[in-house]
């Protein structure tokens, strides 16, 4: 069972260029969301999805766009990338609002 | 005041202390209240549910005083395997955005 698996591990980008970070669960879970960790701010959810064809904004929503085609799939894209959005970036599931969530392993992405 | 605050760390304490974690949030109208645990490097790992009776799962308690809006982890007989980041998370009564992650306390086991 992979859980949540997250790809690439580890990411460099030039300021300007666009990238998307994948974010798959085969667990059938409805929700998913993104979260970014920087360091003394905690995590922040950025996108967040409640089924396939339903997504909305967090708390960081600029800069970043994302959709649910698939239940199993929640694609997080930077549209151009700028130093600020340097940062882990964690996609989770949980199967309802209530459930605790599970955690992808990370993507490190610095913007230089 | 910030919608969830912990303890500053790090807590450095020796194997087979008990250590205790507070966390208290803004938001009266939370509902749904956690522990995660942060590894070095790693992602967050749900730990455990707060339940309004409170709840233990073998060396860890977790309480929850919802008067104070105040949350508590309670490690006993610490062990070095113990040592992370606790975060506190708080949800709010509706809505999937509303999971508020505190910014977490570190914890350093030591021989």
């Amino acid at each position: 069972n992979a859980g949540v698996t997250q790809t690439p591990k580890f990411q460099v980008l030039k300021t300007g260029q666009s990238m998307t970070l994948q974010c798959a669960q085969d667990m059938n879970h409805e929700y998913m969301s993104w979260y970014r960790q920087d360091p003394g701010m905690g995590l922040r959810l950025i996108h967040y999805s409640v089924g396939a064809g339903i997504t909305d904004q967090g708390e960081v929503p600029n800069g970043y766009n994302v959709s649910r085609s698939t239940t199993e799939d929640f694609p997080l894209r930077l549209l151009s990338a700028a130093p600020s959005q340097t940062s882990v970036y964690f996609c989770a599931s949980s199967p309802s609002e209530d459930y605790g969530y599970t955690f992808g392993s990370g993507t490190r992405l610095t913007v230089v | 005041r910030k919608e969830v605050e912990q303890d500053p760390g790090p807590f450095n304490v020796p194997e087979g202390a008990t250590v205790a974690f507070n966390c208290t949030y803004s938001n009266s109208a939370s509902q749904s209240f956690f522990w995660y645990r942060q590894d070095c490097r790693k992602e967050p790992k749900l730990l455990m549910s707060v339940y309004s009776s409170g709840n233990e799962d073998g060396r860890f308690t977790a309480q929850l005083n919802r008067a104070s809006q105040y949350i508590s982890l309670l490690i006993r007989d610490s062990k070095l395997s113990d040592s992370a980041t606790y975060l506190c998370v708080v949800k709010a009564n509706s809505g999937y955005s509303t999971l508020t992650f505190g910014k977490g306390t570190m914890l350093l086991v030591s021989p």
